[in-house]
């Protein structure tokens, strides 16, 4: 069964700066899709950034980067120039290329961001 | 374009009795799959409907149930509440193609007293 792993359970950074949040993941698949999902306190659940497993190339959107280590089945996430407005839970999800397209989550890590 | 829309956004039931949530998906999409979040968890997968059937299960028991209906809107069903049912419950759309983006409606918090 495929899990993903949120070692941080909350991360805090000032404004401005730069912070990096974990995803580990296990899974016997070799195609597949990563996704880090932002939960602010509206509950609605939003995409960041999306990783297909056979790009070697890392995604990235705005100030929004992910450092994808497929052999240590490692996700990162770096927020860059962080604002007030990206407070929230981050959510790090595995889903399999084909079929159901059934997500399995992190347990989230809760982000701060220090004025 | 409305999104995913869900309701009702927030209910309180007794424990034992019965629930119905609702989800109307983003236009054009034709796959709902529900999602049960724990305070302070992440959200764990129900089930999934496409072209009316239920195509994946999670780890759920039978006391949760779902529909999808022809114009692709879904209904998930809980019967005999327990206490540990309280939790926020996410519906999210997608397009069949494996290749598209789900989208995530503002979920139905369900309180069980």
């Amino acid at each position: 069964a495929q899990t993903v792993t949120q070692s941080q359970p909350e991360m805090s950074v000032q404004e401005a700066e730069t912070v990096t949040l974990s995803c580990t993941y296990d899974t016997s698949e070799s195609d597949y899709y990563l996704f880090w999902y932002k939960q602010p306190p509206s509950r609605q659940m939003i995409l960041v950034i999306r990783q297909e497993a056979y790009k070697q190339q890392n995604a990235t959107e705005n100030r929004f980067s992910v450092n994808f280590q497929k052999a240590a089945k490692s996700f990162s996430l770096k927020i860059s120039d962080s604002q007030l407005g990206d407070a929230a839970m981050y959510f790090c999800a595995y889903r399999v290329l084909q079929g159901a397209q059934k997500l399995v989550f992190g347990q989230g890590t809760r982000l701060t961001i220090n004025p | 374009d409305a999104g995913v829309t869900q309701s009702p956004t927030h209910l309180i039931k007794t424990r034992g009795q019965q629930v119905t949530l609702r989800c109307s998906p983003k236009s054009g999409h034709d796959t709902v799959s529900w999602y049960q979040q724990a305070l302070g968890q992440g959200p764990q997968f129900i089930f999934q409907y496409y072209e009316e059937e239920e195509r994946q299960r999670g780890n759920f028991p039978d006391r949760f149930s779902g529909h999808q209906f022809p114009n692709y809107s879904s209904e998930l069903n809980v019967n005999a509440l327990l206490l540990g049912d309280s939790a926020l419950y996410l519906c999210a759309s997608s397009w069949g193609s494996p290749n598209t983006e789900a989208f995530f409606g503002q979920g139905t918090r369900l309180t069980v007293v």
